[in-house]
């Protein structure tokens, strides 16, 4: 799976967007790209995929660039609540003949929504 | 509450003894991850499940350490003769099947391993 570069930390003021930027300039063509959360004390939680599309759900979008080596998410509202670390993360389509999903994790950007 | 259960929440013992962690997954869900994350770092993958049978496990997995699944359903991760090292937060996970390309990993909260 292609390796990816976030920036350490973020913050961000309640209620503006949060645009949080990922690089994974080898990625391949069959490789989608993930974005995961993990709130103090808790396990991570699935936020939003994409392939090559922008993809937009109930929680954030996903805005990823023509030639697909970065990638933005974006919280369209941060609350206090999204204050969290946030992991971005490429990998191989599910294909139970030689690849299992397993997730490789980074250190994430660690994003603070301030008042 | 229907999401990944993890039981217990926090364990401490001594160096040395044997340790034992229970995830029970969303129901119907064949698939299922163990994973390690030491504080500051993202989790790290141990094991992974398709309904019983242990299909990978990483290198990370020494000999102390044991996970089963025996009915495909409940899964057990098992640390004997327990070290320093093996503190940390233990992490289970599942997903559906029926999603041949893509899909998301459902978190547990964790079983948090202090050895002394």
């Amino acid at each position: 799976d292609a390796k990816t570069t976030q920036p350490p930390s973020m913050d961000c003021a309640e209620g503006r967007a949060a645009n949080l930027p990922c690089n994974h300039s080898t990625i391949s063509g069959n490789e989608y790209v993930y974005w995961y959360r993990q709130i103090h004390s808790q396990g991570p939680q699935y936020i939003i995929h994409g392939l090559k599309n922008n993809e937009t759900n109930e929680m954030a979008s996903l805005i990823i660039t023509e030639d697909r080596k970065s990638s933005t998410l974006i919280l369209p509202h941060a609350t206090l609540r999204d204050t969290a670390v946030y992991y971005c993360i490429v990998r191989v389509a599910m294909n139970p003949g030689t690849s299992y999903g397993k997730l490789t994790f980074g250190q994430g950007t660690i994003l603070t929504v301030h008042p | 509450d229907t999401g990944v259960s993890q039981n217990p929440r926090h364990k401490i013992t001594k160096r040395g003894q044997n340790v034992t962690f229970r995830c029970d997954p969303i129901s119907e869900h064949n698939r299922l991850y163990w994973y390690r994350q030491t504080l500051g770092q993202g989790p790290e993958f141990l094991t992974y499940f398709q309904n019983e049978a242990q299909l990978e496990k990483s290198r990370l997995l020494s000999d102390r350490f044991s996970a089963e699944r025996p009915k495909g359903s409940f899964s057990t991760l098992e640390i004997q003769r327990t070290e320093q090292g093996d503190s940390a937060m233990y992490l289970c996970a599942s997903s559906p099947t029926f999603r041949t390309e893509s899909y998301e990993q459902y978190f547990g909260p964790g079983t948090r391993l202090t050895v002394t």
